[in-house]
């Protein structure tokens, strides 16, 4: 499978833990981008990686949540001390470059469901 | 800030009926996207529109771009009951400020077709 991996694809935390996210990118791509879709809602972005570097977090919130994309392995989204409402969908895409300057669509991977009980 | 709106949020329809989904937003933008979501999966991309007037069609869906008029329209043809789905909109304004390499999304249109 060659698209952009996630996991967990679900994950239950109470409130006050931690929740660690996951995407894998395509083969290739060095570029990462996370949104989050709350129930009955459109995605909205909320950050946007390179390898070892944050490029673009103007739609991350500024507390408990944090991105990184680390040399080897894959990008993970943490949220410390998880409120219910964090609960949503989590979706990251990848790209071989920056998208904003190709005129491709992102190619989503298949999201985390984050519960919170 | 760009805002993207969709209307109608709500569609129900009957299969062999025509009927087009409105996608407007806020800001100059060269480039929006039309994507589809099935429930609890994931969004697959449908088209890229990236010039004023650009016309694209798959199967019974067509999409259009006007950029002065700020405005993208999809249209179904001749619905049938796999169409059903959540239709979103998204687009990517011109300047390349904060958040201009993350897209900004519509609330979708959840479009259910009767047999």
């Amino acid at each position: 499978n060659a698209g952009v991996m996630q996991n967990p694809r679900h994950l239950v935390r109470r409130r006050g833990q931690e929740a660690r996210l996951r995407c894998s990118p395509m083969k290739g791509h060095s570029h990462v981008y996370w949104y989050r879709q709350l129930p009955e809602e459109g995605l909205k972005f909320m950050v946007y990686l390179q390898k070892e570097n944050i490029i673009d977090e103007s739609g991350m919130p500024k507390e408990r949540f944090s991105a990184e994309f680390p040399k080897e392995g894959p990008s993970i989204l943490r949220i410390q001390q998880v409120v219910r409402g964090d609960s949503a969908a989590y979706f990251c895409a990848s790209s071989p470059k920056r998208w904003s300057l190709a005129n491709q669509p992102q190619h989503f991977g298949d999201g985390t469901r984050l519960s919170i009980l | 800030e760009l805002k993207v709106e969709q209307n109608p949020l709500f569609l129900s329809m009957q299969e062999g009926k025509n009927y087009t989904i409105y996608c407007n937003y806020s800001t100059t933008s060269d480039r929006l996207y039309w994507y589809r979501q099935d429930p609890g999966k994931s969004l697959e991309s449908l088209f890229v529109l990236l010039s004023n007037g650009a016309v694209k069609q798959e199967g019974r869906l067509m999409a259009s771009l006007d950029t002065k008029a700020r405005l993208s329209t999809l249209h179904i043809t001749a619905a049938v009951h796999d169409l059903s789905a959540t239709y979103f909109c998204a687009v990517s304004p011109n300047d390349s400020g904060g958040g201009a390499d993350g897209l900004t999304f519509g609330k979708g249109t959840h479009l259910i077709i009767q047999p």
